[in-house]
């Protein structure tokens, strides 16, 4: 199936460094998620975003629905040793009542204390 | 709390077993239930939609005779793995939708399943 073209795959940084993952896609989408998944659990929502140019933070994150409807953001600033995870983005596109979730490829967070 | 349960958390039994797994909507009645499957180190695929009272849809290349899914109620859908054999060994995810606008899919803490 269509995945999202999510980047970097992985990043290993020092804790107290700011991340920046993003998202891109051929087709538009009309609404962004922005979803955290650690070892043996289900992924959890971070941030939902509705509209093309929406700015929504949630804490230390925060992302961006790209202008076009093509691509998303996400930045976490100032990382703690809890922000160890794998990061999806998810695209959500079709009509009400036949929507679909299309997800990334994930970038996994490491962090150096 | 959580919105999504979904159980059992781990199984592991031989080939040819017939497994089942619940996901279950515990705040909103949930018209749309949705299962993934997500092997080591990979993404999330949708494998089916799961509608309250009608047949599920299938994701191309998922054997719908392989994968049953029933969902009786408003709040649970089950997702059978009949006959399963060690490739299909892998996290089993449900997730949740109240089906109203674009209320984002919130997700159950998955199952492991491992074929001897």
């Amino acid at each position: 199936g269509q995945q999202l073209n999510q980047s970097p795959q992985s990043m290993f940084i020092q804790e107290g460094e700011d991340v920046s993952m993003n998202c891109t896609s051929s087709s538009i989408f009309n609404t962004w998620l922005w979803y955290k998944q650690e070892p043996g659990e289900g992924p959890v929502l971070l941030i939902a975003l509705y509209k093309a140019g929406e700015l929504t933070s949630n804490g230390r994150l925060t992302a961006q629905f790209g202008i076009t409807r093509k691509d998303s953001f996400l930045n976490i600033s100032a990382s703690i040793p809890s922000d160890v995870g794998i990061y999806f983005c998810a695209g959500l596109r079709g009509i009400q009542g036949a929507q679909k979730l299309v997800f990334g490829q994930g970038t996994r967070l490491t962090i150096n204390p | 709390g959580a919105v999504v349960s979904q159980h059992p958390s781990r199984v592991i039994c031989k080939s040819g077993t017939s497994v089942k797994i619940e996901c279950r909507s515990l705040d909103f009645q949930a018209t749309t239930m949705f299962w993934y499957r997500q092997f080591p180190k990979q993404s999330l695929m949708l494998m089916a939609t799961s509608n309250e009272g009608s047949k599920a849809t299938y994701e191309q290349g998922v054997e719908k005779d392989k994968f049953l899914i029933n969902h009786a109620s408003l709040t649970l859908s089950t997702l059978t793995v009949t006959s399963a054999h060690p490739e299909d060994s892998s996290f089993y995810i449900c997730s949740v939708s109240n089906g109203q606008g674009r209320q984002p899919q919130h997700f159950g803490d998955g199952t492991r399943l491992s074929i001897l």
